[in-house]
C-alpha cells in the first residue's frame, strides 16, 4: 500500500541554523501539506501546496518557512533560522485531487521530530 | 481558536465493550469530518470519514455518526480491542471548493482498552 515517507525521523539543530525536512508524498497525489504538533498540543496546519504554489498558509508559516517541490517526487519544508519554539513533530500529508465538490482523505507520513537546542 | 473540540482527554474501556469518542465543532463551513488514530512517535493514521450529506458511516468495527444540527460527531468502536489503545483525533475541513482544504484538528482523546 502506498504511503507518505519522511526523512529524517529525528533532526537536532542549534538555534539559528537552517533545517530542511523532506517528504515523499504518495505518487498519484497532487495536494501536499505540512502540519506540526508541539509536544502535548494538537496537530496544527502550516501550509498547503498545489500546482507548484502555496494554496494556503497559517499564521505560523511566517517568512522563516518555505516549501518546495524540487522534483517530481519530493516535497520539502525549510526553516531558515530555527527558534527554540520550532521544536515539534512535523508531519507531511498528501491527498488526491478530487472532482465534483467532494473532499478526499489526507494521508500522513510518520513525522520528523525537530529538536532545536 | 478551538473550532474542533474533544472534551474528553482520556477514556478507559474494557476489552469487548463499546468505545464512544466525541467531537464538537463550531465552524459551519466544515462539511467533511475524519477520525485519525495516532500512536506515540508516529503520524496520524486515517480511520474513517463522513461528509455532511450523511449521518452515519460504518467500516467494520468503526462507525462515525454526525449530527449536523448539533455540530457533533462521534466515533463508535465495537468491540474494543487492546490494539485500539491510542490517541484519537477528530478533524474537519470545508467542502473542497477547488482549494486545498486544510484539516483542523481537535486536541485528541487517549483511549485505553483494558484486558
Amino acid at each position: 500500500e502506498p504511503e507518505v515517507t519522511q526523512t529524517p525521523s529525528h533532526q537536532v539543530t542549534q538555534m539559528g541554523q537552517e533545517v530542511i525536512l523532506r517528504c515523499v508524498p504518495i505518487s498519484n497525489h497532487l495536494y501536499f501539506y505540512w502540519y506540526r504538533q508541539i509536544l502535548g498540543q494538537k496537530v496544527e496546519f502550516l501550509v498547503s501546496f498545489y500546482n507548484n504554489e502555496i494554496s494556503e498558509k497559517s499564521e505560523i508559516f511566517d517568512d522563516q518557512f518555505s516549501v518546495e517541490r524540487p522534483d517530481g517526487s519530493n516535497f520539502t519544508l525549510k526553516i531558515r533560522s530555527t527558534k527554540l519554539e520550532d521544536s515539534a513533530m512535523y508531519f507531511c500529508a498528501s491527498r488526491r485531487r478530487t472532482s465534483g465538490g467532494s473532499t478526499d482523505t489526507q494521508y500522513f507520513g510518520p513525522g520528523t521530530r525537530l529538536t532545536v537546542l | 481558536d478551538q473550532q474542533v473540540k474533544q472534551n474528553s482527554p482520556s477514556l478507559s474501556v474494557q476489552e469487548g465493550r463499546i468505545s464512544i469518542l466525541n467531537c464538537d465543532y463550531t465552524n459551519s463551513m466544515f462539511d467533511y469530518f475524519l477520525w485519525y488514530k495516532k500512536y506515540p512517535a508516529e503520524g496520524p493514521t486515517f480511520l474513517i470519514s463522513i461528509s455532511s450529506i450523511k449521518d452515519k458511516n460504518e467500516d467494520g468495527r468503526f462507525t462515525v455518526f454526525l449530527n449536523k444540527s448539533a455540530k457533533h460527531l462521534s466515533l463508535h468502536i465495537v468491540p474494543s480491542q487492546p490494539g485500539d489503545s491510542a490517541v484519537y483525533f477528530c478533524a474537519a475541513s470545508p467542502l473542497n471548493t477547488g482549494t486545498a482544504s486544510k484539516l483542523t484538528f481537535g486536541t485528541g482523546t487517549r483511549l485505553q482498552v483494558m484486558l
